[in-house]
């Protein structure tokens, strides 16, 4: 079955560590994404990629970091320079940037130590 | 303008009611419209998405109703079921703006 696999399900950050969070899609989507979920407020964009080698940040960046080789996988650090990590992480991917439906992982949930 | 505002916050209704969540946007230049369900520790789901070249469209018993000039849309759930229950996402894109969630609705139907 086609689909977006996130792992691992649940993570644990100490102070001062930086963490990975992985993200492989199936679907042959040219474009993956990284979303924040916390309680109240939505899904917050915090960086994209509509092709391998190249991505964009979204509105909450800052303290994040990915990288794009291959198409299929769109990994997340969560760097010790966000003061703030713990969520709920989302990756999507669709088949392009535009107006096109988001197929959705089943997230990633990380807490501090 | 990059604002979607969703409401209500939270809704209960019960079993064999209609659930009607409401949305609205700033962006002229959005023109699309997705709905998302999502269920505790699992992603969202699309659930239906509209175009504002029509007005309603309806998949089984989920309907999206399209205001243009008001800049609103709303997602009706006939006949609501205890198997809806969860929350609900409506969200909007077009132009050169990504996909902008609104906060979110959850939902309750009673037995």
């Amino acid at each position: 079955d086609g689909g977006i696999t996130q792992s691992p399900k649940y993570l644990f950050r100490k102070e001062g560590q930086n963490v990975t969070l992985s993200c492989e899609q199936n679907l042959n989507h040219d474009a993956m994404y990284w979303y924040r979920q916390d309680p109240g407020q939505g899904l917050r964009l915090i960086y994209y990629s509509q092709i391998v080698n190249d991505f964009q940040k979204g509105d909450i960046a800052e303290g994040y970091s990915v990288s794009r080789e291959k198409k299929e996988s769109f990994p997340l650090t969560v760097t010790s320079a966000q003061k703030n990590p713990t969520a709920f992480y989302l990756c999507a991917s669709s088949a392009t940037a535009s107006n096109q439906p988001q197929h959705f992982g089943d997230g990633t949930r990380l807490s501090i130590l | 303008q990059q604002q979607v505002k969703q409401s209500p916050q939270s809704l209960i209704v019960q079993k064999g009611g209609i659930s009607i969540i409401n949305c609205a946007y700033e962006n002229t230049a959005f023109d699309y419209f997705p709905w998302y369900q999502q269920f505790p520790g699992k992603g969202p789901a699309l659930l239906i998405a509209i175009r504002p070249d029509v007005s309603e469209k309806k998949e089984g018993r989920f309907t999206i109703s399209f205001n243009k000039s008001a800049k609103q849309f709303s997602l009706h759930i006939m006949d609501s079921q205890p198997g809806d229950s969860a929350t609900y996402f409506c969200a909007a894109s077009g132009g050169f703006q990504k996909l902008v969630f609104g906060t979110g609705t959850r939902l309750l139907v009673s037995p």
